[in-house]
C-alpha cells in the first residue's frame, strides 16, 4: 500500500529551536509539495519540487524556512530558528505532474 | 481573495440526513478534486472531475462539476457517522500544476 510517510508525527519544541520535518514521498512520484494547515488559513503552499528541483518557494518565510530533497526518497523542510507563529500542522505531498497530490498524516508542530 | 470559496463552513448533523457542500471560483478549471480530511490525518483523494456538467458517484457521494467549470458540489445521501470529516475542494492553479485548496466544509455526522 503505497503512502506518503512524514516523520515525526508530533514535535513540540521551545522557541529558537531548529525543527527538521523528513517526507518519504511515494515511489515512482516526481512532484513533492510542502504545506502547512492552519485553521485561519487553511492549506498553504510553501514548497513545490519536480525532479528534486525546487520550483515554487514563494509561500515559505525565507529567512527561517529552507526546504531541500536530497534525493529522490527524501524531502525535509527545516525551520530555524522556530517561533510560536509556526506552530500548525505540515504536511507533505507527492504526486506526478498532474492536478491529485498524495498526503502524509503530517507533523503536527507546536513551539511554545 | 480565496481563489475557491466553500460553503458551508461547518454542518452538525444527524445520522441519516442528506446534505450538500459546495465550492466556488470565479475562475475556469480544467479539472476538480474533492478530498475528505479526517481528525489527525491528511487529506484523502476522493474523485476528480474534469468535464463541465459531469456528475459522479462513489457510494452515497455523489459529485457533480459545474456546466462552466467554475463550480463544483458534493452530496451526501444518508451520511453516517464515518462521514465526519473536512471536505476539501482543490484546482490546479494557472498553468502552475500546483494543487490549490479551498478552506473546506467541517462536517460533523451525530450518531
Amino acid at each position: 500500500d503505497a503512502r506518503v510517510t512524514q516523520t515525526p508525527r508530533h514535535k513540540v519544541t521551545e522557541m529558537g529551536q531548529e525543527v527538521t520535518m523528513r517526507c518519504q514521498p511515494i515511489l515512482g512520484h516526481n512532484t513533492v509539495f510542502w504545506y502547512r494547515q492552519t485553521m485561519m488559513q487553511g492549506l498553504e503552499l510553501l514548497a513545490y519540487f519536480r525532479n528534486r528541483a525546487p520550483l515554487d518557494d514563494s509561500g515559505m518565510p525565507k529567512d527561517r524556512f529552507s526546504a531541500e530533497m536530497p534525493d529522490a526518497t527524501l524531502a525535509t523542510l527545516k525551520i530555524q530558528p522556530s517561533e510560536p507563529r509556526d506552530s500548525a500542522v505540515y504536511f507533505c505531498a507527492s504526486g506526478l505532474v498532474g492536478p491529485e497530490a498524495f498526503f502524509g498524516q503530517g507533523t503536527r508542530l507546536t513551539v511554545v | 481573495t480565496q481563489l475557491l470559496e466553500q460553503s458551508p463552513q461547518f454542518l452538525s448533523i444527524q445520522e441519516g440526513e442528506n446534505l450538500t457542500v459546495y465550492c466556488n471560483s470565479s475562475s475556469v478549471f480544467s479539472s476538480l478534486q474533492w478530498y475528505r480530511q479526517e481528525p489527525g490525518e491528511g487529506p484523502v483523494l476522493l474523485v476528480t472531475v474534469v468535464t463541465g456538467g459531469e456528475v459522479k458517484k462513489l457510494k452515497r457521494l455523489t459529485f457533480q462539476f459545474g456546466d462552466a467549470r467554475k463550480d463544483s458540489s458534493l452530496h451526501i445521501t444518508a451520511a453516517q457517522p464515518g462521514d465526519t470529516g473536512l471536505y476539501l475542494c482543490g484546482v490546479i492553479k494557472g498553468g502552475s500544476y500546483i494543487p490549490t485548496f479551498g478552506r473546506g466544509t467541517s462536517l460533523i455526522v451525530h450518531p
